[in-house]
């Protein structure tokens, strides 16, 4: 069964920095491009990234190119999201997400807020 | 980027009726195209990929058709379980984009 479970979701101030995780189980991690999502609370989806199987290539949203960095340890089974210069509008559930294109695999998420 | 428009934006509907959801690309994404279903508190669900492909275990009410820039959802005869929020998706190209979704209500 797979599973994404994602974690560092906290409090921050407006300006600061956070890393996000994601653990992956139940496939072979290195075989699958993975993607980041995020809601707002009571919004729409919104795409924020993707990353390719080796970690060399990354896309990002205009709305956080420059700001966000995605990457992989895939000797961990692991995602990571860095995110700097955080905005109050950064506030979001950040979903890990599994596949090239199409989602069928996605963690329960994990709530960033940007506040002073 | 490429924007994703879907109409309406809300909708209010009875058990039994046949809905319709569209959305409309800036430009054409071919059939690279995916609709999601989201329950509050939950992560979304795959329904539809490359436009009109019925992901394995959703039911046959469910339905995509299109490509291009112009794309539907069609749900035959909706049920109770099937009030909810839907989104589409385009991963034609970077940076992919999703609808601003569609909001499924019982009249």
């Amino acid at each position: 069964e797979v599973q994404l479970v994602e974690s560092g979701g906290v409090v921050v101030q407006p300006g600061g920095s956070l890393r996000l995780s994601c653990a992956a189980s139940g496939f072979t991690f290195d075989d699958y491009t993975m993607q980041w999502v995020r809601q707002a609370p009571g919004k729409g989806l919104e795409w924020v990234s993707l990353i390719s199987r080796d970690g060399g290539t990354a896309y990002y949203a205009d709305s956080v190119k420059g700001r966000f960095t995605v990457s992989r340890d895939n000797s961990k089974n692991s995602l990571y999201l860095q995110m700097n210069s955080l905005r109050t509008e950064d506030t979001a559930f950040y979903y890990c997400a599994k596949g090239p294109a199409a989602i069928l695999d996605w963690g329960q998420g994990t709530l960033v807020t940007v506040s002073s | 980027a490429i924007q994703l428009t879907q109409s309406p934006s809300s909708l209010s509907a009875s058990v039994g009726d046949r809905v319709t959801v569209t959305c409309r690309a800036s430009q054409g994404i071919s059939s690279a195209l995916a609709w999601y279903q989201q329950k509050p508190g939950k992560a979304p669900k795959l329904l539809i990929y490359d436009a009109s492909s019925l992901q394995s275990g959703v039911p046959s009410r469910f339905s995509g058709s299109g490509s291009g820039t112009d794309f539907t959802l069609t749900i035959s005869s909706l049920q109770p379980e099937d009030f909810a929020t839907y989104y589409c998706q385009q991963f034609n190209s970077y940076p992919y984009s999703f609808g601003q979704g569609t909001k499924l209500e019982i009249k």
